[in-house]
């Protein structure tokens, strides 16, 4: 069964841009969850998707949007891009919403200039 | 105060040492991750724990709710144990599988 897969994996973008990361879960997951990791605030949690519809969200801006479609495949946006959004973004899905193990992907290092 | 500490943040160790990684918390939890990230991002979940204990090879975690403690054992360390451990929780409000805490990380390196 093939992994948790995330596209692009590597990203450089100027300030002001926009960005679209991807993500496509496990084959049968439907609950994928976004997380930012930075060498400051380590790994902080973005939002959660579970059959298209966002169930939680993290302490971001608005900045930061996500959705899911209805293969589960799942993207996040972040417009009006700063310095500090530079980090990996992962992305993780499971099985069941609640209690289940988490599958992580590769991440998106996203560098910001 | 962040709400998961762990400890050590650094530990070196020797090959075939055991090493323990501590974790508390102060959120009521659901369940308790253990994670492990090699250098170049990849995150792998070690374990999931509700309450006592699991192994899985060289490695063991043990969890005591009523203390928000878990401790993360490696048995006979291995230079490829060296690795970032990260221990996670999630909340047992807000209903989501997602939201999940994370600790700072205990980075471990092993020499041969």
């Amino acid at each position: 069964k093939a992994g948790v897969t995330q596209t692009p994996r590597y990203l450089i973008k100027t300030r002001g841009q926009q960005v679209t990361l991807s993500c496509s879960p496990i084959s049968g997951h439907r609950s994928v969850s976004w997380y930012q990791q930075t060498p400051g605030q380590g790994l902080q949690f973005l939002f959660e998707y579970f059959s298209e519809t966002q169930r939680n969200k993290g302490n971001f801006p608005g900045r930061f949007s996500g959705r899911q479609f209805s293969n589960s495949r799942s993207e996040m946006n972040v417009s009006t891009l700063e310095l500090g959004d530079s980090a990996l973004y992962l992305c993780a899905s499971s099985l069941q919403r609640e209690y289940g193990e988490q599958f992580f992907g590769p991440g998106t290092r996203l560098t910001v200039l | 105060k962040n709400e998961v500490e762990q400890s050590p943040q650094n530990l070196t160790a020797q090959e075939g040492e055991f090493i323990t990684i501590n974790c508390s918390y102060s959120v009521g939890i659901s369940a308790l991750h253990w994670l492990q990230q090699h250098p170049g991002g990849g995150i792998v979940s070690l374990f999931m724990l509700s309450s006592g204990k699991k192994k899985h090879g060289r490695l063991i975690a043990t969890i005591n709710i009523q203390e928000k403690h878990s401790s993360l054992h490696i048995t006979a360390s291995h230079p490829r144990d060296s690795a970032v451990y990260i221990c996670a929780v999630m909340p047992n409000y807000g209903g989501s599988q997602g939201n999940l805490i994370f600790g700072k990380g205990t980075k471990l390196s092993v020499k041969p």
